[in-house]
């Protein structure tokens, strides 16, 4: 069974911190997407990352895959209230994703 | 933006009863997917769904649970006798190509409560 561990399980900062969100495994995945999901709604994706080293940015998130395709970052710079959710990670097999628990993000004004 | 649906948005239902959640996936996406995700838990994957077959399906996914595609939009997961352990939010996704390739779309969930 693959496991996704993410870490921290929750973040309280103030708007304008950066933080660093975690996702480790001790299997390689051909390819790991990372979401975001408030409350009562599904997840939303906000990237996939693919080949190893791989690092893409969106806006104020930088998302990056370790060369060995085993764990992934998510870094936020300037933190706003708006990004207040629970940020997943989930690895891809042929046609399933395996999630790792979330994050969840509170930022305060 | 097209997006996938799923009704009803709260289900509530007794022990052993019969139950269908249905989800429209995106309209041009050809592979359907059902997850769970317990109160406070992780988003689990039940099965998933390709050219009218399950194409894998977990362990969670034992006989009392089925998928159709009964026409061309809809595409339900029936669980046949319920269990309080059934309960969840459930949610659909569907994705143009396999997984592996392809983000998944997701709806907003069925929030399944067995009494």
């Amino acid at each position: 069974t693959q496991l996704l561990e993410q870490s921290p399980q929750f973040l309280s900062i103030q708007e304008g911190e950066n933080l660093t969100v975690y996702c480790n495994s001790s299997s390689v995945f051909s390819s790991l997407q990372w979401y975001r999901q408030e409350p009562g709604e599904g997840p939303v994706l906000l990237v996939t990352v693919v080949t190893g080293g791989e690092v893409k940015k969106l806006k104020r998130l930088t998302f990056q895959f370790g060369d060995a395709r085993k764990d992934s970052s998510l870094h936020i710079t300037a933190a706003q209230p708006g990004d207040t959710g629970l940020y997943l990670c989930a690895g891809a097999g042929y046609s399933t994703l395996t999630f790792g628990k979330g994050t969840m993000l509170l930022v305060s004004p | 933006e097209p997006e996938v649906t799923q009704t009803p948005s709260h289900q509530v239902t007794q022990m052993g009863q019969e139950v269908i959640l249905r989800c429209v996936p995106i309209s041009n996406h050809l592979y359907f997917y059902w997850y769970r995700q317990i109160l406070g838990q992780k988003v689990e994957f039940l099965v998933s769904f390709y050219n009218n077959e399950i194409s894998e399906k977990s362990e969670i996914f034992d006989d009392q649970f089925s998928v159709e595609r009964p026409d061309g939009s809809n595409f339900t997961l029936k669980i046949r006798s319920t269990k309080l352990e059934d309960s969840a939010m459930y949610f659909c996704a569907s994705s143009e190509w396999q997984a592996l390739s392809q983000p998944q779309h997701f709806g907003d969930g069925t929030r399944l409560s067995i009494l």
